[in-house]
Formats: C-alpha cells, sequence, structure tokens
C-alpha cells in the first residue's frame, strides 16, 4: 500500500499561473480533504469529499477548486495563483470523516512569486 | 462551530521532565478528540485518539468533559518527542476534523 500519495513535492508559481496539486490514495477511503499548514495558523480546510462525486467547501476555499471523479483521486486546482497561497498542502484521507483518524500525505511546498 | 484552541505555540521543556500540552474544544456534544504529531519536514500522523484509551510513545490524553479538555502528558521527555503537535476534534456525521493551531514542543537536552 502506497497510503495518501501528493505530487509534486515542490513547487514554485508566478502570480497568475495555474496548476493542479495530485492526491491519490490506495485504501478505498470514502473521505478525503485538503488542508494548508501555515506558521500560526495550524492546518486549515480548503475542500474536502465524502465519497465521488460530492465534495463541499472548508474554512478557506476561495481560490482552489477540487472533483472527486473517483474514490482514489482528488486532484487541488489553484485557478489563478497569488502569493497569499504560498503554503504547505497536505491531503488526508479516511474511512468515513474521522473514525480512525485521517491518513495523510507527504504534503506539497508551493510557492507563489 | 466547533473550535479547538492550543493556548502554546511553543512549549520547551529539559529532557526528563514531564510534559503537558493543552487542549480545549468548544463542542457541546460528545465529540471524538486526536492528537496527531509532525516531525520536522514529514507528513502529520495519528498519536493517539480518546476512544481507544490507549498510550504511544508513553504519551495520553485524558478527556475531561467538565473542563473540555484532552490535554496531553507525558511524565518524562525525550528529545525525540521535539514536533509539531495538533489537537483535533471530530463532532459527528460527515462534518471534517477541526485542527487546533498546533504547539511546538522543544526538548532541551
Amino acid at each position: 500500500n502506497a497510503g495518501v500519495t501528493q505530487t509534486p513535492k515542490f513547487q514554485v508559481l508566478k502570480t497568475g499561473q495555474s496548476m493542479t496539486l495530485q492526491c491519490a490514495q490506495d485504501m478505498n477511503h470514502e473521505y478525503m480533504s485538503w488542508y494548508r499548514q501555515d506558521p500560526g495558523m495550524g492546518l486549515r480546510l480548503i475542500h474536502y469529499s465524502v465519497g465521488a462525486g460530492i465534495t463541499d467547501q472548508g474554512e478557506v476555499p476561495n481560490g482552489y477548486n477540487v472533483s472527486r471523479s473517483t474514490t482514489e483521486d482528488f486532484p487541488l486546482r489553484l485557478l489563478s495563483a497569488a502569493p497569499s497561497q504560498t503554503s504547505v498542502y497536505f491531503c488526508a484521507s479516511s474511512y468515513t470523516a474521522a473514525d480512525y483518524g485521517y491518513t495523510f500525505g507527504s504534503g506539497t511546498r508551493l510557492t507563489v512569486v | 462551530a466547533q473550535r479547538v484552541t492550543q493556548p502554546e505555540k511553543l512549549l520547551s521543556v529539559f529532557k526528563g521532565a514531564p510534559v503537558e500540552l493543552k487542549c480545549n474544544y468548544s463542542y457541546s456534544g460528545s465529540p471524538e478528540l486526536f492528537w496527531y504529531v509532525q516531525y520536522s519536514r514529514q507528513r502529520l500522523q495519528l498519536l493517539l485518539r480518546h476512544i481507544s484509551r490507549e498510550s504511544i510513545k508513553g504519551f495520553t490524553a485524558d478527556l475531561n468533559k467538565g473542563e473540555t479538555s484532552f490535554h496531553l502528558k507525558k511524565p518524562f521527555a525525550q528529545e525525540e518527542d521535539s514536533a509539531m503537535y495538533y489537537c483535533a476534534s471530530w463532532a459527528s456525521g460527515n462534518t471534517p476534523l477541526v485542527f487546533g493551531k498546533g504547539t511546538r514542543l522543544s526538548v532541551i537536552a
């Protein structure tokens, strides 16, 4: 089992560029979510999904889109990158919302210049 | 709305000293509570969850409903315990985990 795989590990974008952060899990987890981690702010939820075809917004959704066409994949799209989106992004998955806790990916460190 | 408060951004202790990382939650029901740990530049890992009442790496946490707290404790800190610790709460249904802002534990030799 690979667990939760995130790609890329590092990325530098110019302001206004778009990109997709990939997240894949092979544990047949229904629940997936994206968080951003910023110093002093902890982990803030961007979007989450309770199953294929179902997504919902978290605390800080602006500037990000998600879709969930398969159980395995939950990509996060930055539509027009801004310096405020410089952060470390973590994807997480679990069988349900929180019964056994989340399995996290290794993160994507994004810098927007 | 759920809220998880970790009042200390940084906690420094000497090796062998007791550790207590504070966590308070705001939810009127019976939440499930978790502690996650993140070692330097690694992914977050589940440390323990209150429902299992287990001890991991010498850490324990007791849910105090009266004080709405779930403090993480260890009697004797080790240098390898230096990490970022996050408390998290789950209310019910499909609501996602809510995380606190984290406490950085530094164990000084």
